[in-house]
């Protein structure tokens, strides 16, 4: 069974902090990649995806993503209050019919 | 962007009765949308795939009489949870892709509360 891991935290950073989130995959053809924020009651929304290996930015948030090491992680800087929500790694593979694997998810807590 | 309305946002229905919800794509066309529950503090589980025109593909385990999945149009996707009862109660949310290389947007999600 294909899976996305993450650790469940809470991931506790102070104000200012940089976050950093991890997520691993265990299906190495594996093509597409996103991060979603989840505040408590609330649907997800699209941070950032991630397609090719290396870095990409936008605004403070930076997503990295290591097709070797099937890893793709979540770097969230001079974090906010308002950061504190679930993050969640998504992963779409290339011959499931478009569909997305979810991990568990990460719980970030910014302290003031 | 894209958006995708989900109604509705909330609703408690008695035992044994079916609800229904429905998600919608505002301004653009959605050839595939997806269905899925997510209990307190768990993460998303795809209960199925919603394909404009045909039948639903549902995820293993997941009850296709008890889940009716209608995908009738371009724009509109329903689920209708039939003869709920208190273990269905969940957050159910929709989503849909614009096309390729977009992400996936979500709905706002339905809290459902069977009592």
């Amino acid at each position: 069974q294909k899976e996305v891991e993450q650790n469940s935290g809470p991931l506790s950073v102070p104000e200012g902090a940089i976050a950093s989130l991890n997520c691993t995959y265990s299906d190495r053809v594996s093509q597409s990649f996103f991060w979603y924020r989840q505040y408590s009651g609330k649907s997800p929304e699209l941070i950032m995806s991630i397609y090719s290996n290396g870095d990409k930015e936008d605004g403070r948030f930076t997503a990295q993503l290591n097709k070797a090491s099937q890893y793709v992680s979540l770097l969230i800087r001079d974090s906010q209050p308002s950061d504190s929500a679930t993050y969640l790694c998504a992963v779409k593979e290339r011959a499931a019919g478009n569909k997305l694997t979810f991990g568990g998810g990460t719980r970030v807590l910014v302290k003031p | 962007g894209a958006v995708v309305s989900q109604h509705p946002s909330r609703v408690i229905c008695k035992s044994g009765t079916s609800v229904k919800i429905e998600c919608r794509s505002l301004d653009f066309q959605a050839t595939t949308m997806f269905w899925y529950r997510q209990f307190p503090k768990k993460s998303l589980m795809l209960m199925a795939t919603s394909n404009e025109g045909s039948k639903a593909t549902y995820e293993q385990g997941v009850e296709k009489d008890k889940f009716l999945i209608n995908h009738a149009s371009l724009t509109l996707s329903t689920l209708t949870v039939t003869s709920a009862h208190p273990e269905d109660s969940s957050f159910y949310i929709c989503s849909a892709r614009e096309g390729e290389g977009a992400g996936y947007t979500f709905g706002s999600g339905t809290r459902l509360t069977v009592v």
